[in-house]
């Protein structure tokens, strides 16, 4: 069966530092790859997705990922956290646009002043 | 376009009742999914709905139940709750969203958050 690990379900970072998130899926498939953002009390908001072609996706508030299959790795990251980025992330996999998403357990990301 | 709009928000109530809650996906979009989000189980696929039928389905009871009308708009139904059914409901529409940046994927509304007690 599909599945997503993300490791760490807590991340702390200083404000200004360098923010990375990891998630690794299971598949055989090249799967489609996406990144969400929770805050408190609200929905899912995408930041970024990976479907084909390039491998280093850009995302919305300077997220970006990069997809490796090799590892079958789709780390987040950020050069520099800001006190607005701290939310919960979700990694989520998918093997048809549109269709059922599979998602990590998520990791809470906090930012130290 | 409006986003996607999931109603009502909160919702209380006590084990046995039913509750139906609704989802209106963002215009033009024709598939509607629902996932269940809880502390210990995360984020759990219901069910996906695509012009009226059920496309797919997750690992839930029989008591979970949904619905797609003509206007793509869908409902969700819990019958006989249980105190385990308290969570964070969770519509998303899949399609172009309205900025257009992120092509087609899927777009999340801001749940209802039921309560059984």
């Amino acid at each position: 069966a599909q599945s997503v690990t993300q490791l760490g379900s807590h991340v702390s970072v200083s404000e200004g530092a360098l923010v990375l998130l990891r998630c690794n899926y299971s598949s055989s498939v090249p799967p489609y790859l996406f990144w969400y953002v929770q805050y408190p009390n609200q929905g899912l908001q995408l930041l970024l997705k990976y479907t084909t072609g390039a491998t280093l996706v850009k995302g919305i508030n300077g997220f970006e990922a990069e997809f490796k299959k090799s590892e079958t790795s789709f780390h987040l990251t950020k050069p520099s956290a800001h006190m607005s980025d701290a939310a919960e992330y979700f990694c989520a996999v998918t093997y048809n646009q549109g269709g059922k998403l599979i998602f990590g357990q998520g990791t809470e990301l906090s930012v130290k002043p | 376009k409006a986003g996607v709009t999931q109603t009502p928000r909160y919702l209380i109530k006590t084990r046995g009742q039913q509750v139906t809650l609704s989802c209106s996906p963002i215009s033009g979009h024709r598939s509607v999914s629902w996932y269940q989000q809880t502390p210990g189980q995360g984020l759990q696929f219901l069910f996906e709905y695509f012009s009226e039928t059920q496309r797919n389905k997750g690992n839930f009871p029989g008591r979970f139940s949904g619905r797609q009308f003509s206007n793509s708009r869908s409902e969700m139904n819990v019958s006989t709750l249980e105190l385990g059914d308290s969570a964070l409901y969770l519509c998303a529409s899949s399609g172009v969203g309205t900025s257009g940046l992120m092509g087609e994927t899927q777009y999340f509304g801001p749940g209802t958050r039921l309560l059984v007690l």
